[in-house]
């Protein structure tokens, strides 16, 4: 069974610094998809980035990108210049390509403090 | 304006008393799934439909059932609610599934006396 690790429950940075959350995960599938959500105190979820397995060339949205190691089963956010507005809880998540059913496993999260 | 609408928000009710979360999407998406989360574990997949005629199990689906009679609406429905079934609940769909980004409701949050 596939599972997701955040090994940091909680982080924090200083404004317009930078940071990166940590995600591992298991799995015996090649390919796949990963996700980065983020949770602001509205409890909305919001996409912010997400990576095809089979593509080597890690994914960049703006500030934030991923540095993505198939072979390590990693899969890290990095935020630059950090913002207050980043502040939330982000949650890692994986998703299996496998056409007879449909698994998405979420890490349990790691709530970002962003101190002005 | 694309969205997935969830209602009630905010959810209080007695053990054993059937209740429905209802979840509509606008945007013509075949997959809708359902979730709850729990502090230190995530969110957990109840159930998925992958289309009007296929409908799932997830990783948690113990007391929960849904239907998906058209497209847009995928209802959740606890027959009879205990106290652990309390938490905040979303709902989610996509395009397609595999590679396509949820879109996710603003939640329920549901407490069981």
């Amino acid at each position: 069974a596939q599972t997701v690790t955040q090994s940091q429950p909680e982080m924090s940075v200083q404004e317009a610094e930078t940071v990166t959350l940590s995600c591992t995960y298991d799995t015996s599938e090649s390919d796949y998809y990963l996700f980065w959500y983020k949770q602001p105190p509205s409890r909305q979820m919001i996409l912010v980035i997400r990576q095809e397995a089979y593509k080597q060339q890690n994914a960049t949205e703006n500030r934030f990108s991923v540095n993505f190691q198939k072979a390590a089963k990693s899969f890290s956010l990095k935020i630059s210049d950090s913002q207050l507005g980043d502040a939330a809880m982000y949650f890692c998540a994986y998703r299996s390509l496998r056409t007879s059913y449909d698994k998405v496993i979420f890490g349990p999260g790691t709530s970002l403090s962003v101190i002005p | 304006e694309a969205q997935v609408t969830q209602n009630p928000r905010y959810l209080i009710t007695v053990t054993g008393k059937k209740l429905t979360v209802t979840c509509s999407q606008n945007m013509n998406h075949e997959y809708m799934s359902w979730y709850r989360q729990d502090p230190g574990l995530g969110l957990r997949q109840i159930y998925y439909s992958m289309n009007v005629e296929v409908t799932d199990k997830g990783d948690v689906p113990e007391g929960y059932k849904v239907s998906r009679k058209e497209k847009r609406n995928f209802p959740l429905i606890l027959e009879s609610p205990s106290p652990n079934q309390t938490s905040l609940y979303f709902c989610a769909s996509s395009e397609g599934f595999r590679n396509s980004p949820l879109h996710f409701g603003n939640g329920t949050r549901l407490t069981v006396t």
